[in-house]
C-alpha cells in the first residue's frame, strides 16, 4: 500500500469548533486530494493540490480550507464545523511525481470518521 | 459536464453467481478508466485500470472490465462471485493527458450471500 497516513482516524466534536485533518504521504507524489464520502453521494471532491502552496477547489469546497506547505502534508480545515460536515473524509495521492500526462491511479488513505454534534 | 453513471446502486447475489456492474461515462475525448473497490470499513483500492490497448482488462481477484468506446462504457465483470466480494464498487475516469481530477460514480453496493 502507498504510504498515506491520515490523522486523526476518528474525531467527535461540537458545532462551531475548528477542526483540522491531516494527510501525510511518504511517496513524494505531486497530487493530493481531499474527499468526503456520504451514503448515496459516493465520493465528492473537496479540495486538491497540485504542488506546494498550489491548491484548488473541488465540487463541495464551501466551509473547508486547505493548506500544503510541504510536499508530504495536506491539511483540511473546517473553520467552524457544522453537523452537515459529519462524514468520512479520505485523502488520496496520485503520482509519480512531476511527470506530466501521468496516467496513474489514485491511492487512498484509511479515512477519518468525523462526527459533529 | 463530465459525469459517471453507475446504473446499479445495490446488487444482491448468491455465491457462484456471475456479476456485471454497469458504468457509463460522459466525456468526448480519450479517457483513463478505473474501477475501485471499498471493503466494509476500509479505504478504496484499485481493482483495475484501462489506459490504452486491449479493451478487455484484467484486474485483481478475478475481476475484468471491458471498454467499449462506442458506448462510453466500462463494465465490470466476474464469472463467479464469493462472499468476500461483498463491498462497494466505484467506477471513475479522468481525461487522458490532462486533468488529474478523476470523476467518480456514486458507487454500487454488492452483497454476496454465502
Amino acid at each position: 500500500d502507498a504510504g498515506i497516513t491520515q490523522s486523526p482516524r476518528h474525531k467527535v466534536t461540537e458545532t462551531g469548533t475548528p477542526v483540522t485533518l491531516r494527510c501525510h504521504q511518504t511517496e513524494n507524489h505531486r497530487y493530493m486530494y481531499w474527499y468526503r464520502q456520504d451514503p448515496g453521494h459516493g465520493l465528492r471532491l473537496i479540495h486538491y493540490s497540485y504542488g506546494v502552496k498550489d491548491t484548488d477547489k473541488g465540487e463541495v469546497s464551501d466551509g473547508y480550507s486547505v493548506s500544503r506547505s510541504k510536499t508530504e502534508d495536506f491539511l483540511l480545515t473546517l473553520e467552524s464545523a457544522t453537523s452537515s460536515q459529519t462524514s468520512v473524509y479520505f485523502c488520496a495521492i496520485r503520482g509519480p511525481p512531476y511527470i506530466e500526462n501521468s496516467n496513474q491511479p489514485q491511492h487512498f488513505g484509511d479515512g477519518t470518521r468525523l462526527s459533529i454534534l | 459536464a463530465q459525469s459517471v453513471s453507475q446504473h446499479n446502486h445495490h446488487v444482491i447475489l448468491s455465491e457462484a453467481a456471475s456479476l456485471e456492474l454497469g458504468c457509463n461515462y460522459s466525456y468526448g475525448g480519450t479517457v483513463n478508466l478505473f474501477w475501485y473497490v471499498q471493503y466494509p470499513g476500509q479505504h478504496l483500492q484499485l481493482l483495475l485500470k484501462y489506459f490504452s490497448g486491449d479493451p478487455l482488462v484484467k484486474g485483481i481477484k478475478g475481476f475484468e472490465a471491458e471498454f467499449i468506446k462506442s458506448k462510453f462504457s466500462f463494465n465490470l465483470r466476474k464469472p463467479s462471485v464469493q462472499w468476500s466480494d461483498t463491498a462497494e464498487y466505484f467506477c471513475a475516469f479522468s481525461p487522458w493527458g490532462g486533468s488529474y481530477i478523476p470523476t467518480f460514480g456514486r458507487g454500487t453496493s454488492l452483497i454476496v450471500h454465502p
